[in-house]
């Protein structure tokens, strides 16, 4: 079935770094991707998503690119904030699947930005 | 503007006793589902629904019961056969036929068994 694989957290930075979370995906399909975020105490909001391959979704500084060659869609920043401190959900849509309508979460990437 | 509205935010149970967690959504969406969120943990499906009348067990659907009367809502109800029913539950809708749109999520309800 499909699946999808996070790097696991926390991971901690400070202000103005660079960021990757890395995401892996396996699909029967061709998937559709996207990034979730949520923030403390609140429910997820799309942040980007892709839905073929080389397209590159992007939203609030944030970056990733749908790479098909290497099944990843990971999530990029070229300068954190403090206001970016959240979990970070990645997914997949696989459109051919019995259960089309469903997405597959990855199990999220807490992020804190320190000062 | 159009969206999903869980309520309550927050909400207490007593051993015994059965909740029920509203949500309720305005985007026309045909599918709705809900999440169960443990802390520092991912999504766990508990139900999902296509269509009015009609819905399906998730991954961890014990102790829980849905209904799907009208399109808007899909409330969840947490029996006393739910052990561990403390959690963040989670919400979402979403159509059917252009799944590459994902999903609309509620802002959650934190339920504290005390």
């Amino acid at each position: 079935g499909d699946s999808v694989t996070q790097m696991e957290g926390p991971v901690t930075l400070s202000e103005e770094a660079f960021l990757t979370i890395n995401c892996t995906y396996t699909a029967t399909g061709y998937p559709s991707l996207f990034w979730y975020v949520q923030y403390p105490g609140e429910g997820l909001q799309l942040l980007l998503k892709a839905t073929k391959a080389d397209d590159k979704g992007s939203n609030k500084g944030f970056e990733a690119t749908y790479r098909k060659e290497t099944t990843s869609f990971h999530l990029e920043k070229g300068s954190v904030q403090v206001s970016d401190s959240a979990v970070y959900f990645c997914a997949l849509s696989d459109l051919s699947g019995a259960g089309s309508y469903q997405l597959t979460f990855g199990k999220g990437t807490k992020l804190s930005v320190i000062p | 503007d159009g969206g999903i509205t869980q309520s309550p935010k927050y909400l207490f149970r007593k051993e015994g006793q059965n909740v029920t967690l509203s949500c309720e959504q305005n985007l026309n969406h045909d599918a709705m589902y809900w999440y169960r969120q443990d802390p520092g943990q991912g999504l766990r499906l508990i139900y999902y629904s296509q269509i009015v009348n009609d819905f399906q067990k998730g991954d961890i659907a014990e102790g829980y019961s849905v209904s799907r009367e009208k399109k808007e809502s899909f409330p969840l109800t947490v029996t006393s056969a739910q052990k561990n029913p403390t959690a963040f539950y989670l919400c979402a809708s979403s159509e059917l036929d252009r799944t590459n749109y994902g999903y609309t999520f509620g802002s959650g309800t934190r339920l504290t068994v005390v």
